[in-house]
Order: C-alpha cells, then structure tokens, then sequence
C-alpha cells in the first residue's frame, strides 16, 4: 500500500460503455497525476492537476476526461473507447511547489483496462 | 528538461552490487537526477534523487560525477526482488510538472 488508491484494479469495457476510474490519496500531496502504460511501452503522461487545475493535457483525446474535485480524489471518465486504449492506467500524487520534492511521485497500483 | 540514455538491459548477479548507468550531458543547473524503477505490472516506485553532491538511502546510492554530465545508481547487494525496470530523469523543479519517464533499463538479478 503506497497511500494512492486506485479502483477498480481490473475493468472490461465495451466499446460503447460508459466506465470512470478512481484515484484516492491522503498523502497531503497537491498534484495529481493519470499516467497511461500500454503492453511494453513507456509510461505516457496522460494529465496533470496541481490545486485541482489541471495544469498539463498531453494531446489526450476527448474520450479520456480527467475531474479532480478536490486535491485528494482523482478520476478519470472513459466513453466510446477503442481496442487499443486497453492498457494499465496508473495515478500518481506528488507535492507540488517549487522544490525537488516535487518530483517525487507517488503511484498507485494502477487499473488495468480492457476496452473488447 | 535534459534528454537521459540509459542501455536497455542489464544482468547481476544476486547479492552482488548492480550499477545502473545513466548519461544525461546536456543536463543544466538545475535539474536534479531522479530514479525510479517498475516492478513488472506494478505502479513505478520513488528510489532516490540528488543534484550534485551522492546521496544515499536505505534503498540505493547515487553517484554524480563532478561534471553532471552522468550518474550510476548502486543497488549494492542485489535481490531477485530488485528485477525491474529503472528509469533516470532529469528534471527541474517547477510548478505544474510535466514528470516524462523513458523506456529506461531492464535489470535482471540472476540466481
């Protein structure tokens, strides 16, 4: 346990559902982080919350939307998938402020999707 | 933030040091050096960072070289538990962080 929890750990989607993920933490950490990791490639960063703005989108598109309601939670809503967005979606939280604690990131477990 | 190489793979012995190279040349003032590593289908996990001086912690060293340009991360007894994929980055600190892991190295501890 890391202190950053996701659920569900495992989803099976259809292309035509509607599913959200959940990301939990009470680290005390400002930023909030949706990493995505398909099957042996690098980590992608998906968004990034600091104070509950979101501060980077990189290029994801429209049927990833992320909400961060407030510093601790998380979500990220998923709609009309594709085959290939199956993949492990890992949260992280980190401080935020300009120090290198900053950078330490926290992650959780992950959830790993699967869109059929 | 400055581009890092790392080889692709590695083996160690177990209970031998593993020293995990990492070159980032074009790393500026600052930018600190920050290791991760990713146990197979887990979440990455926080070892260590530093920016100029070695830092160590229960966990590993890391050793700077006094140009900056490279630094090793030292596991000095290695445990099957250590096989994972390790990530270098350097990264300034700012706010709103863009925080980019690579394809890093593959370790392997073999019995």
């Amino acid at each position: 346990e890391t202190g950053v929890t996701q659920t569900p750990r495992h989803l099976v989607m259809g292309m035509t559902n509607k599913k959200s993920l959940k990301c939990e933490q009470h680290l005390g950490h400002n930023a909030m982080y949706w990493y995505k990791q398909s099957a042996k490639k690098p980590l992608e960063l998906m968004f990034v919350y600091n104070f509950k703005e979101q501060t980077e989108n990189n290029s994801v598109p429209s049927r990833f939307s992320p909400e961060c309601p407030n510093s601790s939670h998380l979500f990220l809503h998923l709609h009309t998938l594709q085959p290939e967005d199956s993949a492990l979606y890992l949260c992280a939280s980190s401080p935020s402020g300009a120090n290198s604690g900053a950078n330490v990131l926290t992650f959780g477990a992950g959830s790993r999707l699967t869109v059929l | 933030d400055a581009k890092t190489t790392q080889p692709t793979s590695m083996d160690c012995a177990e209970g031998r040091a593993a020293n995990l190279p990492c070159n980032h040349s074009t790393i500026s003032g600052n930018e600190y050096v920050y290791w991760y590593r990713q146990i197979h289908s887990q979440g990455p996990q926080y070892i260590i960072h530093g920016l100029k001086n070695n830092e160590t912690n229960e966990m590993a060293s890391l050793i700077i070289t006094e140009d900056r340009k490279s630094s090793t991360l030292i596991l000095p007894h290695a445990t099957l538990r250590d096989t994972a994929v390790y990530y270098c980055i350097a990264k300034r600190v700012d706010y709103g962080q863009n925080f980019v892991f690579g394809p890093g190295t593959r370790l392997s501890v073999l019995p």
